[in-house]
């Protein structure tokens, strides 16, 4: 099956400074979704972006999809951004499944 | 609802016993995934079903573990004889579509504990 990486898989910040997830995938891929989770456990959907670039406040996603990765842009972190970073893919089969990174864990220290 | 509802949001069980966990997809989807999350790691898939059809359930760990979507909207999944391993976070995903390339929404999940 597909294999989802990602980097790095932690990460300690200042409160304010920018920073850069990366994820990387072994074979194309139909849908990718980044997610948050915080730290009572939610999944919160930030990106869904099988390609192209996308933008949401202090977020902004990017998946160049012929080579294979996505990165997630976070600036002026802020303590509230702490958390699990999951990136997630769909490679198609007829299931329709998510295959999921181990995440990269974001402290933002204030 | 606005958003996918999982119940209950946490459950301790005694090992052997059984347990069932109920998701409420968003109102309309057609399309409901399952997933468990164990301690330090990213979700996997158990299974997938369209309306009422359970169309994969090739993530189940076992034959203990049973999933129902019987009209189409909500969805239980059981697991029998309860052992420690199964101690996890369940998710509950849906899409609006079946097919690829649909985003899919997260519940807030079960925990489970299985003492």
């Amino acid at each position: 099956g597909i294999q989802v990486e990602q980097s790095p898989p932690d990460l300690i910040l200042q409160e304010g400074a920018n920073s850069t997830l990366r994820c990387n995938f072994s074979d194309s891929v139909n849908n990718l979704q980044w997610f948050h989770q915080n730290p009572w456990g939610q999944l919160i959907n930030l990106f869904y972006i099988p390609s192209g670039t996308k933008q949401n406040g202090r977020l902004s996603a990017t998946t160049v999809a012929t080579e294979r990765y996505s990165l997630l842009y976070i600036s002026s972190s802020q303590t509230t951004d702490s958390g699990v970073y999951f990136c997630a893919v769909e490679s198609g089969g007829s299931n329709y499944k998510l295959t999921f990174g181990k995440g990269t864990l974001l402290t933002v220290n204030p | 609802g606005a958003g996918v509802s999982q119940s209950p949001r946490y459950k301790v069980a005694k090992r052997g016993q059984d347990v069932a966990l109920r998701c409420d997809p968003i109102s309309g989807h057609v399309s409901l995934f399952w997933y468990q999350q164990a301690l330090g790691q990213g979700p996997e898939f158990l299974t997938y079903f369209q309306n009422e059809a359970q169309l994969d359930k090739s993530g189940l760990p076992s034959d203990r573990f049973f999933a129902e979507r019987p009209e189409g909207s909500v969805s239980t999944l059981k697991i029998q004889r309860t052992q420690q391993e199964d101690s996890a976070v369940y998710l509950c995903a849906s899409s609006l579509r079946w097919g690829s390339n649909q985003p899919q929404h997260f519940g807030d999940g079960t925990r489970l504990s299985i003492l």
